[in-house]
């Protein structure tokens, strides 16, 4: 079975601009949820997305947004990029029914922005 | 609130020696445990979890953990260190009764293997 699959896995953007990535969860996962990694803060959550509502937010700006589709795949959207906003992006998927609650990570978008 | 705390950023060993790999929750609620692994430009991968069963939890690559609710720890171990071994190690929580959403993180410890 596929793992979680990211794009782009690289990145590269201007202060001001605004970015999309993109998350496909593992197939049958319907849980979809983001993290930032950085050197400073290490992994903190962004929010969490399941059938295509969020259902959990970190504290994170409002420039900070995502969306899932009916199919399960989420992105997520930073406007107005700032300096501080360079990271690796994380999703992670679950399965929603059962005792099942670890999270699968995907290989991560690198976002650098300059 | 929960919180992890993993004494260490950097931890050092000779192949074939002892690894050990310290972390201490804060939980409000009982809480599910995972530590996880990442090497160098890769995603997290799970190595083990602790859902309140077992309090001693075997997970990939020899490596295992054990759940001492007494001490709020989950210490991650493997009897015997190999090269492969190098990497960031990341302990992580979240709360029972909200399982499956939120992890919070560790620091992360990153463990070096000299041969």
């Amino acid at each position: 079975k596929a793992g979680v699959t990211q794009t782009p896995r690289y990145l590269i953007k201007t202060r001001g601009q605004q970015v999309t990535l993109s998350c496909s969860p593992i197939s049958g996962h319907r849980s979809v949820s983001w993290y930032q990694q950085t050197p400073g803060q290490g992994l903190q959550f962004l929010f969490e997305y399941f059938s295509e509502t969020q259902r959990n937010k970190g504290n994170f700006p409002g420039r900070f947004s995502g969306r899932q589709f009916s199919n399960s795949r989420s992105e997520m959207n930073v406007s107005t990029l700032e300096l501080g906003d360079s990271a690796l992006y994380l999703c992670a998927s679950r399965w929603t029914s059962g005792q099942t609650y670890e999270q699968y990570f995907g290989p991560g978008t690198r976002l650098t922005v300059t | 609130a929960q919180s992890v705390t993993q004494l260490g950023s950097h931890v050092s060993v000779s192949e074939g020696a002892l690894v050990l790999l310290r972390c201490n929750y804060s939980s409000s609620v009982p809480p599910y445990l995972f530590w996880y692994v990442q090497y160098p430009n890769q995603g997290l991968q799970l190595l083990l979890k602790y859902t309140s069963a077992a309090t001693l939890v075997k997970g990939i690559n020899g490596f295992e953990a054990e759940f001492k609710k007494s001490e709020t720890s989950f210490h991650l171990t493997k009897p015997s260190a190999h090269m492969s071994d190098a990497a960031e190690y990341f302990c992580a929580v979240t709360p029972a009764n909200q399982a499956g959403t939120a992890l919070i993180f560790g620091k992360g410890t990153t463990l070096s293997v000299s041969s």
